[in-house]
């Protein structure tokens, strides 16, 4: 089955160390891979895209990701976390066969001053 | 430039009411997508149009029905209301194909059912 996990509900961090926020995926083909952040009682915003290429992929407000297509993962990261990086964030996947974006059940990071 | 707008932003209804949310695209964006967010399923994808006709749909029940109009704009209904239809119902646009462009996100229309 087509899917995309993110294996952690929380992340906590404190502030000025590095994050990662992990994600895995199993999709058939070439997988199309993006980063959403949503802050609370808003809507979500692209944070970064992985269609092909470079397998580090620079995003909005510092993140970065990296494509590993032997792990199926494509983990965000960040060097220095910041207080205003405290949100919910989302990775998602296209789906080849159904051309539809699957989204993961998202993680709630936590930074602390 | 404008964002995604969707209205109502919150709502009350009773079990058995129908619901019709509303979303205005950024301009220039033919594609709107409707998504559910809830607690425990996380964002599932109800449906998407593009150009006044529906290109994908998600699996959700026939009481969620959606439509576009020519000028983009894109209404979700809910008919017959039930305790589990209460989440954060999330539109969003792009140019075109959802899947290989950045999607645009309003800030959702909350919808609670007594």
């Amino acid at each position: 089955a087509q899917s995309v996990a993110q294996p952690e509900d929380q992340v906590n961090v404190a502030e000025g160390n590095p994050l990662t926020v992990k994600c895995t995926y199993s999709v058939s083909g070439n997988p199309y891979l993006f980063w959403y952040v949503q802050y609370p009682n808003r809507g979500l915003q692209f944070l970064l895209k992985y269609i092909t290429g470079d397998n580090l992929v620079k995003g909005s407000y510092g993140f970065e990701a990296e494509f590993n297509k032997s792990q199926t993962s494509f983990h965000l990261k960040k060097p220095s976390a910041l207080v205003s990086d405290s949100a919910l964030y989302f990775c998602a996947v296209r789906v080849l066969s159904t051309d539809k974006l699957i989204f993961g059940t998202g993680t709630r990071l936590q930074v602390f001053p | 430039k404008a964002g995604v707008t969707q209205t109502p932003r919150y709502l009350i209804k009773t079990r058995g009411q129908q619901v019709t949310l509303s979303c205005s695209p950024i301009s220039g964006h033919r594609s709107v997508s409707w998504y559910q967010q809830t607690p425990g399923q996380g964002l599932q994808f109800l449906f998407e149009y593009f150009s006044e006709t529906q290109r994908n749909k998600g699996n959700f029940p026939g009481r969620f029905s959606g439509r576009q109009f020519s000028n983009s704009r894109s209404e979700m209904n809910v008919s017959t209301l039930e305790l589990g239809d209460s989440a954060l119902y999330l539109c969003a646009s792009s140019r075109d194909n959802i899947n290989t462009g950045e999607l645009f996100f309003g800030e959702g229309s909350r919808l609670t059912v007594l």
